[in-house]
């Protein structure tokens, strides 16, 4: 599969523990894109690199959130001190010209 | 910042008619509306676009219609079959879609029945 792939897909953790997720974009995409889904909402988005470089983030993403893209290929989000608000689906996405191609997300639930 | 609306949140019909959805947004400066099409535990997938320099554009049964003046922009289905049952989410950004960050709208659920 050539596409963009997302581990874990699946993550249970409780209140307060740290979770990271990983995001392998298309190979040739220099630009890497992060979202936030919960139920009947559309994606909201959290952050944006191209190449390594980390160029917008959202309000969204608070000082518990970071994410990097060490080598301007996969990157991480990690969330510190989960909180049950956290529980969503996040999904990364990624893009070389024109079209943003979304993986098929980490879904994680804070118990 | 930008901020998208879309209209209606259900949408059911009868196989073979035509669907219609639509969004509005806020910022003049948006000029890139792509749509996606988000079937239940999947990823979203673009199924058309449309560029602020283009009034409306057409894929087959789907089509995209833009009105920059009043600032919204809206999704035709023609002959509709139970495989577009999904959830449809619209979206603005001014940077040109690839060099910056989406703003969806909460969705659509169209359900097709046959």
């Amino acid at each position: 599969d050539t596409g963009v792939s997302q581990d874990p897909r699946h993550k249970i953790t409780k209140r307060g523990q740290n979770v990271t997720f990983r995001c392998d974009p298309i190979s040739e995409h220099n630009r890497l894109y992060w979202y936030r889904q919960t139920l009947g909402q559309g994606p909201e988005f959290l952050t944006y690199f191209q190449n390594e470089a980390q160029l917008e983030k959202s309000r969204l993403l608070s000082d518990r959130f970071s994410a990097e893209r060490p080598k301007g290929s996969f990157s991480t989000l990690e969330i510190q001190r989960t909180e049950q608000g956290d529980s969503a689906m996040y999904l990364c996405a990624s893009s070389s010209d024109t079209e943003q191609y979304f993986g098929p997300g980490t879904r994680l639930t804070v118990t | 910042g930008e901020n998208v609306e879309q209209h209606p949140s259900t949408l059911s019909v009868q196989e073979g008619d035509s669907a219609v959805i639509k969004c509005t947004y806020s910022d003049s400066a948006s000029n890139y509306f792509p749509w996606y099409k988000q079937e239940l535990g999947k990823r979203p997938q673009l199924i058309i676009d449309i560029r602020s320099n283009v009034g409306e554009k057409k894929d087959q049964r789907i089509a995209v219609t833009l009105n920059k003046t009043a600032k919204h922009f809206s999704l035709h289905i023609t002959e509709t079959q139970p495989e577009d049952s999904a959830v449809y989410f619209c979206a603005a950004s001014k940077y040109g879609g690839s060099q910056g960050n989406l703003i969806f709208g909460k969705g659509t659920k169209l359900s097709v029945k046959p």
